[in-house]
């Protein structure tokens, strides 16, 4: 079974631009989740589907960041315009149907984002 | 609002020794705990986790954690550790009816030969 993948795995960008980060969770997972590290801080969350519903989009710092996922498959999180903050490593998680609560998440590798 | 300590950043350890890795966490409500390992280049992956029941749960590679409800506490521990346990090492919080992890700053584990 193949796990959570995130593409892209790196991606340098100049400070105003526009990037989109995709993650494709576990087949089945009606759960995703993106989660994002600064700088060697902790990781934080961002924000939560259930199917292509947010269920709870609590972290996301502000309204650059627009999290879709159409069709309740895969997901793309875009950062317009990008500011050098938003450097970091944004990782997607996923969980089982039915298992938000008590489910575990399994991880992708993260996509990192420099932005000059 | 819940938060988690990891109260050292780098653990440097040889080989064959045993480790500790320490995590508090604060919560006014019951909550899941979690330790969660990124070697390098890699992912996160799930090393153990502790629902309810027994306190102290096991990995399959040798670690164990133990969850002290009184000290707040969720300490990872190996009896001794391999080159290969080289790794990042993330403590997480989840409220018993929360959806998102609350993880701490992490601990760099270095094994030396």
């Amino acid at each position: 079974e193949a796990g959570v993948t995130q593409f892209p795995s790196h991606s340098v960008i100049e400070k105003g631009q526009t990037v989109t980060l995709r993650c494709d969770p576990i087949s089945g997972h009606d759960n995703l989740y993106w989660y994002r590290r600064v700088m060697g801080k902790e990781i934080k969350f961002l924000l939560h589907f259930v199917k292509e519903s947010k269920q709870d989009e609590s972290g996301m710092p502000n309204n650059r960041f627009l999290a879709e996922r159409t069709g309740g498959t895969y997901s793309t999180l875009k950062v317009q315009p990008a500011e050098l903050e938003d450097s970091g490593v944004y990782f997607c998680a996923s969980s089982q149907p039915g298992q938000a609560l008590s489910g575990t998440q399994y991880f992708g590798p993260g996509t990192r984002l420099l932005v000059l | 609002a819940q938060s988690v300590t990891q109260l050292d950043s780098q653990v440097p350890v040889f080989e064959e020794a045993p480790v500790e890795l320490r995590c508090n966490y604060s919560s006014s409500v019951s909550v899941y705990l979690f330790w969660y390992v990124q070697y390098p280049n890699q992912g996160l992956q799930l090393l153990l986790k502790y629902l309810s029941g027994s306190t102290l749960v096991e990995s399959i590679n040798g670690f164990e954690a133990e969850f002290n409800k009184s000290q707040t506490s969720f300490h990872l521990r190996k009896p001794s550790v391999h080159i290969s346990d080289t790794a990042e090492y993330f403590c997480a919080v989840r409220m018993e009816y929360g959806n998102k992890l609350v993880f701490g700053a992490g601990t760099i584990l270095r094994v030396k030969s």
